[in-house]
């Protein structure tokens, strides 16, 4: 199966930690994907992490993934209102094709 | 920066009318893809191509059709739009060969169009 699950929503006030998650099922599945789309653009390459590694930083950015649970989650550190965003997580399936979840909306308040 | 371009940016229509949405990279890249997504929902690839002359179908059944006669360039048609075609439209483009096997896709993407049909 292609079956990318996230929650929908996430709430965080401003400068605190934000962890999104997200659960993927195809075993083989070489690189995960974490995309940003702001209000009225396109999605962003935020971040991706190879298979064969449990965790990735980048600046403000860690991705965790443990592969036993197929669980891949992003966290964000000292989220900023520009934050504020939808973040897809993805999974590679074949050679041209990306499964996506449905995104979760993250909201930062003041 | 991703070079990728979508036009219209929005568009509003009449049943029965013909559009083509528009995508065009500046990236040289092969491979091109078309995806639908609704508001809540995962993004469904709807077409998709290798490179010149070569189009394929995506997971999502879609009654548009697309053409690649140019790298930079992979349009979109709907021959009679339906209330049921509203939607937004991303296109995307990567550099990731064919064949290597790695499963590594860095896709960029346009801004989308978002097309509403009455």
């Amino acid at each position: 199966g292609e079956d990318v699950e996230q929650s929908l929503f996430l709430s965080v006030r401003e400068g605190d930690s934000s962890v999104i998650n997200c659960t993927y099922t195809d075993s083989s599945s070489t690189y995960l994907y974490w995309y940003k789309q702001e209000p009225g653009a396109g999605l962003q390459l935020l971040t991706y992490i190879f298979s064969n590694m449990d965790m990735k930083q980048d600046q403000r950015l860690t991705v965790l993934l443990n592969k036993k649970d197929k669980h891949l989650s992003l966290r964000i550190a000292d989220t900023q209102t520009g934050d504020s965003a939808i973040y897809f997580c993805a999974e590679s399936i074949s050679d041209y094709k990306l499964s996506f979840g449905a995104g979760t909306t993250v909201t930062v308040r003041a | 920066e991703a070079d990728i371009y979508q036009t219209p940016r929005y568009l509003v229509i009449g049943t029965g009318k013909k559009i083509t949405l528009e995508c065009s990279q500046t990236m040289g890249h092969d491979k091109m893809y078309w995806y639908q997504q609704d508001p809540g929902m995962e993004l469904h690839l709807i077409h998709y191509s290798y490179g010149v002359n070569s189009t394929e179908k995506g997971d999502l059944s879609s009654e548009s059709t697309v053409s690649r006669i140019r790298t930079e360039h992979f349009p979109l048609t709907l021959e009679s739009a339906r209330p049921s075609h509203t939607s937004q439209y991303l296109c995307a483009s990567s550099a990731n060969p064919s064949g290597t096997g790695m499963k590594r896709e860095k896709l960029f993407f346009g801004s989308g169009t978002q097309l509403s049909v009455l």
